[in-house]
């Protein structure tokens, strides 16, 4: 089934620690994201990628990194875990205009105690 | 600074009735705006946009209605059902038609009860 893949599904996480959230995609989608969602404030981009070889930095970047080797997979790393990125975290890809709207995988759920 | 704000955690409706969902936004640069749908444990899902160049866009039961100069867009629902029951998300994007990016408000919880 074409979609997008997130792993894992979800995490609990010691604070100090490293950890790379996964997303692959087989629609060859041009432009990817990262988002996260929190209560009361939504979905906030943390970091985009509009094709292969290329990054940008969204809303909320710190303590993130991503990288887009290939078309198909966007990994975002935390290098050191804080508690205030527990969150629920989304990759999305799109295929042209963001007016098409983005494909949404189903979230990796990641606690930082 | 929250540039797309759903002022509205929730909405609860019978089944058969309207749901209006509203969403407001400061950025007059925003062009394009997307209404998406998120079930428990599930990504969010595209539902409907509108361009700013237009004041209405319907599919279905589903309608979008965009009042540029009060800055606010709002979603109607007719009839509710109650698979409609999700967190809906208004986005904006400036540069609809490139590779932009959307900013999300905070998600309006809709139930709709039998």
């Amino acid at each position: 089934i074409a979609g997008i893949t997130q792993a894992p599904t979800s995490q609990i996480l010691a604070a100090g620690r490293r950890m790379t959230l996964r997303c692959t995609q087989d629609m060859r989608h041009n432009a990817m994201y990262w988002y996260r969602q929190d209560l009361g404030l939504g979905l906030r981009l943390i970091h985009y990628s509009n094709t292969a070889g290329t990054t940008g930095k969204g809303e909320v970047p710190d303590g993130y990194s991503v990288s887009r080797a290939n078309t198909d997979d966007f990994p975002l790393t935390l290098a050191s875990a804080v508690p205030s990125q527990t969150s629920v975290y989304f990759c999305a890809s799109s295929d042209g205009p963001a007016s098409y709207g983005y494909t949404f995988g189903s979230g990796t759920r990641l606690t930082v105690v | 600074d929250q540039q797309v704000k759903q002022n509205s955690p929730s909405l609860s409706v019978q089944e058969g009735r309207i749901s209006i969902l509203n969403c407001d936004y400061t950025n007059s640069m925003f062009d394009y705006f997307l209404w998406y749908k998120k079930y428990p444990a599930e990504g969010p899902t595209f539902l409907i946009s509108i361009s700013s160049i237009k004041d209405k866009n319907e599919d279905g039961r589903f309608t979008v209605f965009l009042n540029k100069s009060a800055k606010h867009l709002s979603l109607h629902i007719v009839p509710s059902q109650p698979g409609d029951s999700a967190v809906y998300f208004c986005a904006a994007i400036i540069g609809g038609t490139s590779y932009g990016k959307l900013t999300f408000g905070q998600g309006t919880i809709l139930t709709v009860h039998p």
